[in-house]
């Protein structure tokens, strides 16, 4: 059963728009979330994190958002631009399992011109 | 060139062969990590390895050796492929640690018939 959850598989926004990424999580031992950005044929890299103390975390146009009664997290970019076409993968790690992440099954977000 | 690279970045292969897949990093970042991609899933830790001659499994190690003589190469082997095994493979390293960024490679798209 998936402990880290997208359950958009993909996303459609306006240059310009705000594009808003969703991801829910199961357990509550999570205490780090990532999120991390995918090109095709790249490997994924590292955009935004945000510790279990936050429930916000701002660089530049892309905030994090954490609601942890909810155990949700939420992804915002504003403005949304062309290049921001990627897959976007969630990704939260325990606080005792040294580096290993779980990672959602992404979101292909789309940025139309 | 600095960074992490992977080899092969395409290989097909038969069910029954042994194939090794080459993930090498020039960062001597003390960890590394095997994942594989597959739609829906994301992306699944196959094993890790803190530092060299230490190796430990992910969420999905059944069927794959991992090996780590040297602090810079972490190659993964499949010892008798199997159609399941039909993913993109993703090798990653982190200079520590807990939260440390993981910086991925390119991706080895491997397809066993």
């Amino acid at each position: 059963d998936q402990q880290v959850k997208q359950n958009s598989p993909s996303l459609s926004v306006q240059e310009g728009r705000i594009s808003i990424l969703n991801c829910d999580y199961t357990n509550s031992m999570f205490d780090y979330f990532l999120w991390y950005k995918k090109y095709p044929a790249e490997g994924p890299t590292f955009l935004i994190s945000i510790s279990s103390i936050k429930d916000k975390n701002e660089d530049g146009r892309f905030t994090v958002f954490l609601n942890k009664s909810a155990k949700h997290l939420s992804l915002h970019i504003v403005p949304s631009q062309p290049g921001d076409s990627a897959v976007y993968f969630c990704a939260a790690l325990y606080n005792n399992a040294g580096n290993m992440l779980t990672f959602g099954g992404g979101t292909r977000l789309m940025v139309k011109p | 060139d600095a960074g992490i690279t992977q080899s092969p970045r395409y290989k097909i292969t038969e069910t029954g062969r042994q194939v090794t897949l080459m993930c090498h990093q020039t960062w001597s970042h003390s960890y590394m990590f095997w994942y594989r991609q597959d739609l829906g899933h994301g992306l699944r830790l196959i094993y890790y390895s803190a530092a060299a001659d230490i190796t430990d499994k992910g969420e999905v190690p059944d069927g794959y050796v991992v090996s780590r003589s040297k602090t810079e190469n972490f190659p993964l082997t499949l010892e008798s492929a199997t159609r399941s095994q039909t993913s993109v493979y993703f090798c990653a390293s982190a200079r520590r640690g807990r939260g440390d960024t993981q910086y991925f490679g390119p991706g080895t798209r491997l397809t066993v018939l």
